[in-house]
């Protein structure tokens, strides 16, 4: 089955820094690489997602880039603001279409 | 309505008792799926409902028991459970069981004395 390997597990930035979490995926199938943004008691959140067919996607302040090659995809966040502040959560499916989490990054931005 | 709502949002319960937990979605969507999440830890797939008909059941011990009595609906009947189950239950749907994009409930936690 899939697994995906997130790192850092804890991520301390300040304000206005730029915040990159790393995932890698081992099932060269997978085709769907979605993150989830869970602030503390909340429900995860989809904040951005990319498909195989793409190599980089770009939503405001969040970025994600994939590298089919490498089985490696990230999250880029610019100008972090302390609302910015969870636990995020990279995931990806392929052919059972039910996705396969990594383990989180606890994001904390520092006024 | 583009939401899942999940009931109760808190839940206290012995070892002894038997409760539900309920999701519900308005969606259309046809895929619902049952997660358990421990603090910090990335959800953990439970059970999976296609077209309404139990997909997926990832070993899940059989004092957990799912039901979907329709396609906008979803239950989990919680008997003799463990102080280790205590935990956040989050329902989630899929627009089909073809999709990964999940839409997850708020969740219910659940704490087990």
């Amino acid at each position: 089955g899939e697994n995906v390997e997130q790192h850092p597990s804890t991520l301390s930035v300040q304000e206005g820094d730029s915040a990159v979490i790393k995932c890698t995926y081992s099932d060269s199938a997978s085709n769907y690489f979605p993150w989830y943004k869970q602030e503390l008691g909340k429900r995860p959140q989809l904040i951005i997602d990319i498909r195989s067919n793409v190599g980089e996607k770009k939503d405001q302040r969040i970025a994600v880039t994939l590298n089919k090659t490498a089985k490696h995809f990230s999250l880029h966040i610019t100008e972090t603001q302390p609302e910015d502040s969870a636990v995020y959560f990279c995931a990806a499916s392929g052919e059972s279409y039910i996705p396969t989490f990594g383990r989180g990054t606890s994001l904390i931005v520092h006024p | 309505d583009t939401e899942v709502t999940q009931t109760p949002k808190h839940l206290v319960m012995g070892m002894t008792n038997k409760k539900s937990l309920k999701c519900e979605q308005h969606m259309g969507h046809r895929a619902m799926y049952w997660y358990k999440q421990k603090a910090k830890k990335p959800p953990e797939l439970m059970f999976v409902y296609s077209y309404e008909k139990l997909s997926i059941n990832e070993s899940v011990p059989s004092r957990f028991s799912p039901e979907c009595p329709n396609s906008s609906l979803l239950n989990l009947h919680l008997h003799a459970l463990q102080p280790e189950d205590s935990a956040l239950y989050l329902c989630a749907s899929s627009q089909d069981p073809r999709e990964a994009e999940l839409f997850f409930g708020e969740g219910s936690r659940l704490t087990v004395l």
